[in-house]
Protein backbone atom coordinates (compact mmCIF):
# COMPACT_ATOMS: atom_id res chain seq x y z
CA UNK A 1 0.00 0.00 0.00
CA UNK A 2 1.31 3.19 -0.35
CA UNK A 3 3.29 5.11 1.82
CA UNK A 4 2.38 8.36 3.39
CA UNK A 5 4.44 11.12 4.88
CA UNK A 6 3.04 13.49 8.03
CA UNK A 7 4.62 15.60 10.03
CA UNK A 8 5.32 14.56 13.42
CA UNK A 9 3.41 17.31 15.33
CA UNK A 10 1.62 20.69 14.62
CA UNK A 11 0.20 23.47 16.94
CA UNK A 12 -2.59 25.36 16.54
CA UNK A 13 -4.73 28.22 18.35
CA UNK A 14 -8.09 27.81 19.85
CA UNK A 15 -10.73 28.82 17.01
CA UNK A 16 -8.24 29.19 14.39
CA UNK A 17 -8.28 27.21 11.24
CA UNK A 18 -6.08 24.11 10.96
CA UNK A 19 -4.25 22.92 7.75
CA UNK A 20 -3.27 19.41 8.07
CA UNK A 21 -0.83 18.06 5.31
CA UNK A 22 -0.29 14.52 4.28
CA UNK A 23 2.39 13.42 1.47
CA UNK A 24 1.48 10.34 -0.62
CA UNK A 25 3.57 10.55 -3.71
CA UNK A 26 3.28 6.96 -4.23
CA UNK A 27 -0.10 6.66 -4.52
CA UNK A 28 -1.77 4.74 -7.55
CA UNK A 29 -4.78 6.22 -9.60
CA UNK A 30 -7.21 3.99 -8.09
CA UNK A 31 -6.31 4.57 -4.13
CA UNK A 32 -8.46 6.48 -1.68
CA UNK A 33 -7.48 8.92 0.44
CA UNK A 34 -8.75 8.83 3.88
CA UNK A 35 -8.16 10.49 7.31
CA UNK A 36 -8.56 9.25 10.47
CA UNK A 37 -7.82 10.87 13.97
CA UNK A 38 -7.23 9.16 17.68
CA UNK A 39 -8.11 11.13 20.34
CA UNK A 40 -6.85 10.42 23.93
CA UNK A 41 -7.21 6.88 25.05
CA UNK A 42 -9.72 5.85 22.43
CA UNK A 43 -9.22 4.35 19.35
CA UNK A 44 -8.81 5.71 16.27
CA UNK A 45 -12.21 7.08 14.11
CA UNK A 46 -12.86 8.15 10.54
CA UNK A 47 -13.02 11.81 9.40
CA UNK A 48 -13.20 11.83 5.66
CA UNK A 49 -12.26 10.32 2.71
CA UNK A 50 -11.98 11.35 -1.00
CA UNK A 51 -10.17 10.32 -4.28
CA UNK A 52 -10.45 13.58 -6.88
CA UNK A 53 -12.06 15.98 -5.49
CA UNK A 54 -12.53 18.08 -2.58
CA UNK A 55 -14.17 17.01 -0.05
CA UNK A 56 -16.63 18.59 2.94
CA UNK A 57 -18.43 17.16 5.91
CA UNK A 58 -19.34 18.00 9.14
CA UNK A 59 -16.44 17.36 10.78
CA UNK A 60 -13.48 18.78 8.55
CA UNK A 61 -12.90 19.54 4.83
CA UNK A 62 -10.84 17.58 2.55
CA UNK A 63 -8.54 19.35 -0.17
CA UNK A 64 -6.63 17.00 -2.77
CA UNK A 65 -4.00 18.09 -4.82
CA UNK A 66 -5.00 17.97 -8.65
CA UNK A 67 -2.28 15.26 -9.20
CA UNK A 68 -3.26 13.53 -6.14
CA UNK A 69 0.49 13.32 -4.54
CA UNK A 70 -0.96 15.11 -1.55
CA UNK A 71 -3.74 16.07 0.82
CA UNK A 72 -5.08 18.50 3.45
CA UNK A 73 -7.21 18.02 5.85
CA UNK A 74 -8.62 21.23 7.20
CA UNK A 75 -10.37 22.37 10.53
CA UNK A 76 -12.03 25.15 9.96
CA UNK A 77 -12.38 25.99 13.74
CA UNK A 78 -10.15 23.92 15.96
CA UNK A 79 -11.76 23.71 19.65
CA UNK A 80 -9.70 21.60 22.37
CA UNK A 81 -11.79 18.47 22.07
CA UNK A 82 -9.64 18.80 18.25
CA UNK A 83 -6.93 17.94 20.46
CA UNK A 84 -5.68 14.47 18.45
CA UNK A 85 -3.14 12.44 16.34
CA UNK A 86 -4.37 12.44 12.72
CA UNK A 87 -3.66 9.97 10.12
CA UNK A 88 -3.97 10.14 6.56
CA UNK A 89 -3.60 6.69 4.86
CA UNK A 90 -4.29 5.28 1.06
CA UNK A 91 -6.88 2.90 0.90
CA UNK A 92 -7.26 0.87 -2.60
CA UNK A 93 -10.45 0.57 -4.15
CA UNK A 94 -10.75 -3.34 -3.12
CA UNK A 95 -10.76 -4.84 0.04
CA UNK A 96 -8.46 -7.40 1.14
CA UNK A 97 -5.22 -5.06 1.34
CA UNK A 98 -3.51 -4.41 4.43
CA UNK A 99 -4.44 -1.15 5.81
CA UNK A 100 -0.78 0.24 7.25
CA UNK A 101 -0.93 3.47 9.89
CA UNK A 102 1.78 5.56 9.84
CA UNK A 103 2.92 7.75 13.27
CA UNK A 104 0.04 10.79 11.99
CA UNK A 105 0.50 14.69 12.97
CA UNK A 106 0.04 15.06 16.85
CA UNK A 107 -2.35 17.95 17.12
CA UNK A 108 -1.92 20.43 19.90
CA UNK A 109 -4.90 22.99 20.42
CA UNK A 110 -4.30 26.15 23.14
CA UNK A 111 -6.99 28.23 24.45
CA UNK B 1 -25.15 -0.04 15.36
CA UNK B 2 -23.31 -1.23 18.56
CA UNK B 3 -19.83 -0.31 16.47
CA UNK B 4 -16.80 -2.72 17.10
CA UNK B 5 -16.78 -4.74 20.31
CA UNK B 6 -14.22 -5.75 22.09
CA UNK B 7 -13.39 -7.41 25.07
CA UNK B 8 -12.02 -7.47 27.88
CA UNK B 9 -10.95 -3.58 28.29
CA UNK B 10 -8.09 -4.03 30.14
CA UNK B 11 -6.16 -7.17 31.08
CA UNK B 12 -3.55 -7.80 33.52
CA UNK B 13 -1.91 -11.04 33.29
CA UNK B 14 1.63 -12.51 34.31
CA UNK B 15 4.74 -13.44 32.03
CA UNK B 16 4.11 -16.86 30.76
CA UNK B 17 0.06 -16.86 30.78
CA UNK B 18 -1.89 -17.66 27.80
CA UNK B 19 -3.90 -14.39 26.86
CA UNK B 20 -6.89 -14.06 24.44
CA UNK B 21 -8.42 -10.85 23.31
CA UNK B 22 -12.18 -11.23 21.29
CA UNK B 23 -13.77 -9.13 18.69
CA UNK B 24 -17.10 -9.07 17.40
CA UNK B 25 -16.96 -6.73 14.28
CA UNK B 26 -19.99 -4.75 12.65
CA UNK B 27 -22.45 -7.30 11.23
CA UNK B 28 -22.17 -6.78 7.92
CA UNK B 29 -18.64 -5.53 7.47
CA UNK B 30 -16.35 -8.45 5.92
CA UNK B 31 -13.02 -7.32 6.47
CA UNK B 32 -11.37 -7.39 10.12
CA UNK B 33 -8.47 -6.07 11.51
CA UNK B 34 -6.06 -6.58 14.51
CA UNK B 35 -3.36 -3.61 15.14
CA UNK B 36 -1.68 -3.01 17.82
CA UNK B 37 -0.30 0.16 19.36
CA UNK B 38 2.49 1.11 21.95
CA UNK B 39 4.17 4.53 22.30
CA UNK B 40 7.21 3.53 20.71
CA UNK B 41 6.11 1.71 17.55
CA UNK B 42 3.04 3.44 16.98
CA UNK B 43 -0.08 1.33 15.63
CA UNK B 44 0.66 -1.30 14.09
CA UNK B 45 -0.90 -4.00 11.23
CA UNK B 46 -0.86 -7.52 12.85
CA UNK B 47 -3.07 -9.60 10.92
CA UNK B 48 -6.18 -9.17 8.51
CA UNK B 49 -9.18 -11.24 7.26
CA UNK B 50 -11.20 -11.02 4.35
CA UNK B 51 -14.59 -13.02 4.23
CA UNK B 52 -13.02 -14.93 7.76
CA UNK B 53 -9.78 -15.86 5.58
CA UNK B 54 -6.40 -14.03 6.81
CA UNK B 55 -5.03 -12.96 3.99
CA UNK B 56 -1.67 -11.25 5.47
CA UNK B 57 0.09 -11.79 9.21
CA UNK B 58 2.88 -10.86 8.33
CA UNK B 59 2.79 -8.15 11.39
CA UNK B 60 2.41 -11.17 13.77
CA UNK B 61 5.34 -10.68 15.70
CA UNK B 62 6.69 -14.57 16.12
CA UNK B 63 4.51 -17.79 16.61
CA UNK B 64 3.28 -17.15 20.21
CA UNK B 65 0.99 -14.61 18.39
CA UNK B 66 -2.21 -16.64 17.00
CA UNK B 67 -5.45 -15.38 15.49
CA UNK B 68 -8.34 -16.61 14.14
CA UNK B 69 -11.91 -15.59 12.81
CA UNK B 70 -14.46 -18.82 13.22
CA UNK B 71 -17.40 -16.87 11.65
CA UNK B 72 -18.11 -13.77 10.33
CA UNK B 73 -19.21 -12.41 13.78
CA UNK B 74 -15.90 -12.95 16.01
CA UNK B 75 -12.59 -13.37 15.93
CA UNK B 76 -9.69 -14.15 18.48
CA UNK B 77 -6.02 -12.94 19.21
CA UNK B 78 -4.19 -15.32 21.42
CA UNK B 79 -0.80 -14.94 22.81
CA UNK B 80 0.97 -18.02 24.18
CA UNK B 81 3.24 -17.16 26.25
CA UNK B 82 2.70 -14.11 26.96
CA UNK B 83 5.58 -11.76 27.90
CA UNK B 84 6.54 -8.32 29.27
CA UNK B 85 7.36 -6.63 25.46
CA UNK B 86 3.41 -7.38 24.54
CA UNK B 87 2.09 -5.27 26.78
CA UNK B 88 0.50 -2.75 24.34
CA UNK B 89 -3.38 -1.33 23.47
CA UNK B 90 -4.85 -4.14 20.98
CA UNK B 91 -7.24 -2.79 18.49
CA UNK B 92 -9.75 -4.59 16.54
CA UNK B 93 -11.23 -3.11 13.56
CA UNK B 94 -13.64 -3.54 10.39
CA UNK B 95 -14.97 -2.44 7.52
CA UNK B 96 -17.10 -3.27 4.10
CA UNK B 97 -15.47 -4.20 1.15
CA UNK B 98 -14.61 -1.43 -1.07
CA UNK B 99 -12.02 1.41 -0.92
CA UNK B 100 -14.15 4.30 0.14
CA UNK B 101 -15.52 2.32 3.28
CA UNK B 102 -13.91 3.54 6.63
CA UNK B 103 -12.33 0.80 9.25
CA UNK B 104 -14.73 1.29 12.40
CA UNK B 105 -12.14 0.51 15.78
CA UNK B 106 -13.26 -0.66 18.69
CA UNK B 107 -12.36 0.33 22.05
CA UNK B 108 -9.24 -1.36 22.02
CA UNK B 109 -8.10 -3.62 24.97
CA UNK B 110 -5.11 -2.33 27.35
CA UNK B 111 -2.91 -5.56 28.02
CA UNK B 112 -0.51 -5.45 31.03
CA UNK B 113 2.21 -8.28 31.32
CA UNK B 114 3.97 -8.40 34.52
Amino acid sequence: DAKTTQPNSMESNEEEPVHLPCNHSTISGTDYIHWYRQLPSQGPEYVIHGLTSNVNNRMASLAIAEDRKSSTLILHRATLRDAAVYYCINTPPNSGYALNFGKGTSLLVTP
Amino acid sequence: DAGVIQSPRHEVTEMGQEVTLRCKPISGHNSLFWYRQTMMRGLELLIYFNNNVPIDDSGMPEDRFSAKMPNASFSTLKIQPSEPRDSAVYFCASRTSGGSSPLHFGNGTRLTVT
